[in-house]
Formats: structure tokens, C-alpha cells, sequence
């Protein structure tokens, strides 16, 4: 009864680094999201995947790139990581779009 | 002027209180909703999702959807130390990714 799993849960990267983050769904949920979550700012949405094979900027996508590697999994990867992107990052997954959406526990990420 | 708008709080009451948790919004054409709780250091959790305007009830949880005046609610009866949490509201249009606003942190104190 996994349901939504990120990996890694914590890191601490240095300006300039590169990094993947991972999420894995098991409930064969078509779209899945990326969020990052600021205090004071809610959920925004960096990049979503309506279906496999299909990806999409959100609200906040500089900076970030997205793979949708097959239905399960959806992963993000800072380039280039900067100090501004220190947040903590959410992946959720839905049966479609307007659907109720599923979060993961989080990756919190720190920049330095 | 932000798209879904909620007062941060926090807000404390005592255990056995009914609680009042509330969103506005501006855009008119959402018409589906949705309420998480997040406690601290953990993802959101889904509480309640309704479509267009009216009533939900869930145990313990109601909410409350008046599309006229742009307003949605989330109540909580006989609330408890566990609903100590941060409650966030999401809206959507059809078709259209969810917006999510700020988050309500709420404390029950026993």
C-alpha cells in the first residue's frame, strides 16, 4: 500500500550541482505532477504529465527538467541547482486531470 | 490579487471546538474542489474533493462549496489534538490543473 514514493527524502546540494529527484506510483494513475512548496506559497506546480508519453510545464518550470519514464514513474532533474530552488518537492499522481491527486512525503532539498 | 486566497492562521481552538476553515477564490469558472491536511514534514492528504456548489459530509469533516460568492468552507466537529495540522484548499476548471492555496495552519489544544 505504497502509494506515491520519493526518493531521496533529504539533500543537500552546492551551487552549480546536478540532481535527480524520483517518484514512483503504484495505484496506475495516468497523470502525475511536480510540485515545489514555499512558505507563505502553497503548491506550485512545476511540471505535470497528463498521460504516458506527454509532459507539461506548470506554473514554475525554469530551471527543471522532467522525464516520464513510463506509467509508474516521473522524475525531476535540477541542471544547474541554485539557491532559489532550496523548497521542498512533491510528487502526486491522479486518474486524470481534475482528479483528486495522491502526494508523496517530499524531498527536502537544500541549495547552498 | 491572488487566484485562491486563505487566511494562514494560525488558528487555535480548544479540543471539542467546531472549526470554520475557509477559501476565496477569483476565478469563477472552478468548479471542482478539493481540501487536504498536511501535518508537519509529510505530503498532503486528501480530506474531501466535491464538484460544483453544496454539502459534503465525511465523519467528522463537512464541506461547503457557494459558487456565487466564490467562497468555499471546511468544517470540523468535536475537533481533536490530531486535526492539528495545515489545511490546504485546491480548485480547479474543467480540464485544468488544480491551484492550491496558501494553507490554514490550524493547533487544537486539549
Amino acid at each position: 500500500n505504497a502509494g506515491v514514493t520519493q526518493t531521496p527524502k533529504f539533500q543537500v546540494l552546492k551551487t552549480g550541482q546536478s540532481m535527480t529527484l524520483q517518484c514512483a506510483q503504484d495505484m496506475n494513475h495516468n497523470s502525475m505532477y511536480w510540485y515545489r512548496q514555499d512558505p507563505g506559497m502553497g503548491l506550485r506546480l512545476i511540471y505535470y504529465s497528463a498521460s504516458e508519453g506527454t509532459t507539461d510545464k506548470g506554473e514554475v518550470p525554469n530551471g527543471y527538467n522532467v522525464s516520464r519514464l513510463n506509467k509508474r514513474e516521473f522524475s525531476l532533474r535540477l541542471e544547474s541547482a541554485a539557491p532559489s530552488q532550496t523548497s521542498v518537492y512533491f510528487c502526486a499522481s491522479s486518474e486524470g486531470r481534475g482528479q483528486p491527486q495522491h502526494f508523496g512525503d517530499g524531498t527536502r532539498l537544500s541549495i547552498l | 490579487q491572488k487566484e485562491v486566497e486563505q487566511d494562514p492562521g494560525p488558528l487555535s481552538v480548544p479540543e471539542g471546538a467546531i472549526v470554520s476553515l475557509n477559501c476565496t477564490y477569483s476565478n469563477s469558472a472552478f468548479q471542482y474542489f478539493m481540501w487536504y491536511r498536511q501535518y508537519s514534514r509529510k505530503g498532503p492528504e486528501l480530506l474531501m474533493y466535491t464538484y460544483s456548489s453544496g454539502n459534503k459530509e465525511d465523519g467528522r469533516f463537512t464541506a461547503q462549496v457557494d459558487k456565487s460568492s466564490k467562497y468555499i468552507s471546511l468544517f470540523i466537529r468535536d475537533s481533536q489534538p490530531s486535526d492539528s495540522a495545515t489545511y490546504l484548499c485546491a480548485m480547479s476548471a474543467a480540464g485544468q490543473n488544480f491551484v492550491f492555496g496558501p494553507g490554514t495552519r490550524l493547533s487544537v489544544l486539549p
